[in-house]
């Protein structure tokens, strides 16, 4: 069975600090690993991994895959307020290409 | 505008009343997915469609169903609905239901309370 496992669960900061979430999977057969950002509705997508030590970038948030070690983090530097949201990781494998399991995600509160 | 649109946003019904959710995406995406949210939870995958007329269980399928008889609609039916099924309910969608590799489009959920 897949499982996916976010920590921490939550997390209080203030603003400008530098966080990372952490992502431990197990898939059978791994094809990607993906980042969702949730706010007060739907989760929108943040990146896709699928090659181990590629770092992924999007303005002050980055994410990268270690296949090897089954994990994946997710950096946000300089926090903002609007980064408070529940960050989910999720991973999909090639076996069964229609699934997709989730982690419990992790809760990001930044303080002014 | 690309969406993913859901039906209804909130519902408080009681238990055994028969009711649909639907879900409708205008992207000719061949991929559809519903997944519940709890609190403090994760989303968990009911029900998935790799295209029309095909379609799979996801881990908690228990108490659902679902058809896909046109690619733009993916309704989740509670036959008869009971109190544990009380959840924040998504629809997604994604370009095709093989294996490249793409992200989900969410819809904006829908709340049920089932009492």
């Amino acid at each position: 069975e897949d499982k996916v496992v976010q920590s921490p669960l939550s997390l209080v900061v203030h603003e400008g600090d530098t966080v990372t979430l952490n992502c431990s999977y197990e898939v059978t057969n791994f094809r990607s690993l993906l980042w969702y950002k949730q706010e007060k509705k739907a989760p929108t997508f943040l990146f896709m991994l699928t090659s181990s030590g590629i770092e992924k970038k999007s303005g002050r948030l980055s994410s990268i895959l270690d296949k090897k070690e089954l994990f994946s983090i997710l950096n946000i530097t300089a926090t903002q307020t609007g980064d408070s949201a529940v960050y989910l990781c999720a991973v999909e494998g090639n076996t069964n290409a229609g699934k997709s399991t989730f982690g419990d995600g992790t809760t990001l509160t930044v303080k002014p | 505008e690309a969406q993913v649109t859901q039906n209804p946003r909130y519902l408080i019904t009681v238990t055994g009343k028969k009711l649909t959710v639907t879900c409708s995406q205008n992207m000719n995406h061949e991929y559809m997915s519903w997944y519940r949210q709890d609190p403090g939870l994760g989303l968990r995958q009911i029900y998935y469609s790799m295209n029309v007329e095909v379609t799979d269980k996801g881990d908690v399928p228990e108490g659902y169903k679902v058809s896909r008889k046109e690619k733009r609609n993916f309704p989740l039916i509670l036959e008869s609905p009971s109190p544990n099924q009380t959840s924040l309910y998504f629809c997604a969608s994604r370009i095709t239901g093989g294996f490249r590799n793409q992200p989900q489009h969410f819809g904006d959920g829908t709340r049920l309370s089932i009492l």
